[in-house]
């Protein structure tokens, strides 16, 4: 089975710039989750989608970040501009309910210069 | 609210016993622990639900006290492979309504 598939791997901007990345999720996972996790720190939730629609989005800064979920599978999560603390790796995941286990990507590491 | 994990860090020798603790200050329905070594994705361990239930993974077992609102992981007899930064992670209204919150983590370093 494939795993949860994450683009690009890595990326360097510079501030101000925009950046989008891409996941394409476990075939048939109804809940695609994107998180933030910024070097020494555990995850942090930024949206959770189940099908299309968004479940939670209330950490998301949605000044500058913002993610789609088209047709209940792929999802672009953008950010717009970037800012020096956006460097982080951003992680999705996928599962088949939104209440078991989640299969993460590899993850797409920014660096915002 | 981010749950608290203690220790920050924890050095063994290869064989021995380790406890990880996580600990909200909220109501839990269910905690998940996941492991992540470095530079890879966070993999999936075990969920344990409200109810005090305790839950077996080879040498790798959780509890999880309802009253107390802490879940401890618990490791025997580590290996080389158990290397990495244990996380866990909470939910609090459960079917998925708020995701999961996870705290920041723990680093266990496991020597020959």
């Amino acid at each position: 089975e494939a795993g949860v598939a994450q683009s690009p791997r890595y990326k360097i901007i510079e501030k101000r710039q925009s950046v989008a990345f891409w996941c394409n999720p476990i075939s048939g996972h109804a809940t695609l989750y994107w998180y933030q996790q910024i070097l020494g720190q555990g995850p942090k939730l930024l949206i959770q989608f189940q099908n299309n629609g968004v479940v939670d989005d209330s950490q998301l800064p949605k000044d500058r970040f913002s993610a789609e979920r088209l047709k209940g599978v792929d999802s672009t999560l953008k950010i717009q501009p970037a800012k020096l603390e956006d460097s982080a790796v951003y992680l999705c995941a996928s599962s088949y309910t939104n209440t078991g286990e989640l299969f993460f990507g590899e993850g797409s590491r920014l660096t915002v210069l | 609210q981010q749950p608290v994990q203690s220790p920050q860090a924890v050095i063994l020798r290869e064989g021995e016993d380790a406890v990880i603790n996580c600990s909200s200050s909220k109501a839990l329905y269910s905690v998940h622990w996941y492991r992540q070594k470095h530079g890879e994705a966070p993999v999936f361990l075990m969920i344990l639900l409200k109810g005090g239930e305790q839950k077996g993974h080879e040498k790798i077992s959780a509890s999880f006290n309802e009253k107390k609102q802490q879940s401890s992981l618990y490791l025997t007899a580590s290996q080389l492979s158990y290397s990495g930064t244990y996380f866990c992670g909470t939910e609090i209204s459960g079917g998925g309504a708020d995701g999961l919150t996870f705290g920041k983590g723990t680093h266990l370093i496991i020597q020959p």
